[in-house]
């Protein structure tokens, strides 16, 4: 059964640092991963899909790798700002074409 | 419409009373998802439509629940005599995929259910 883990839970860093959020997923038979951030009381806003086939993606600021062998996705973001606060979640679609989630790392850009 | 609309964004209601939640997806996006997600979970599946398919309802968590999608475009959750565990956020997705894989997923901003 694929099981989805974002550790941390919670980060907290000063404005202007670069930092890597994480993603392990325990099985490697996946069609894609996809990382969202979703903003208090609000919905899920994509951010980046990543083909089985690929290893990374960038957009903006963002970029994400996936490396399937090893169950671990990471995104990266460089020179941080407030506005980035928010909560980022993983979701991997498994051989069942299911979109596994995981619980999301709640991150606070300090000013 | 530009975006996933979803409606009501706030319901509460009494134990026992049924309730039904909206979905309006992005115009001509045939695919459509139901997840619900409780206070510091992930995302749990619910149901699943593609075009004129038999929908996916394998992630109902029981017979309370229950999904339609009228004419490929508007989708309804009800849920029947609601119990206090329903209380969740209700998120509603749309994609522009045809097949069976998900492909980019664009939510609405979720119907926040209470249940007294």
């Amino acid at each position: 059964k694929q099981e989805v883990t974002q550790i941390p839970a919670a980060l907290s860093v000063p404005e202007g640092e670069n930092l890597v959020l994480n993603c392990s997923f325990t099985d490697s038979a996946i069609y894609n991963l996809q990382w969202f951030r979703q903003d208090p009381g609000k919905g899920l806003t994509s951010l980046l899909l990543i083909q089985s086939s690929q290893r990374e993606q960038t957009s903006g600021r963002l970029n994400a790798s996936l490396d399937k062998s090893s169950g671990r996705s990471t995104l990266y973001i460089a020179a941080s700002q407030p506005g980035d606060s928010a909560t980022y979640l993983c979701a991997v679609e498994d051989s069942n074409y299911q979109l596994i989630w995981g619980a999301g790392t709640k991150l606070i850009i300090k000013p | 419409g530009a975006g996933v609309s979803q409606s009501p964004s706030n319901k509460v209601t009494e134990k026992g009373k049924d309730v039904e939640l909206r979905c309006d997806p992005i115009s001509g996006h045939t695919a459509l998802y139901w997840y619900r997600q409780s206070l510091g979970q992930g995302l749990e599946f619910l149901i699943y439509f593609q075009g004129n398919s038999a929908p996916d309802k394998s992630g109902l968590p029981s017979d309370r629940f229950s999904a339609e999608r009228t004419g490929g475009s508007v989708s309804t959750l009800t849920i029947q005599r609601t119990q206090q565990e329903d209380s969740a956020v209700y998120l509603c997705a749309s994609s522009s995929e045809r097949g069976r894989v998900t492909g980019e997923l664009f939510f609405g901003e979720g119907s926040r259910l209470t249940v007294l």
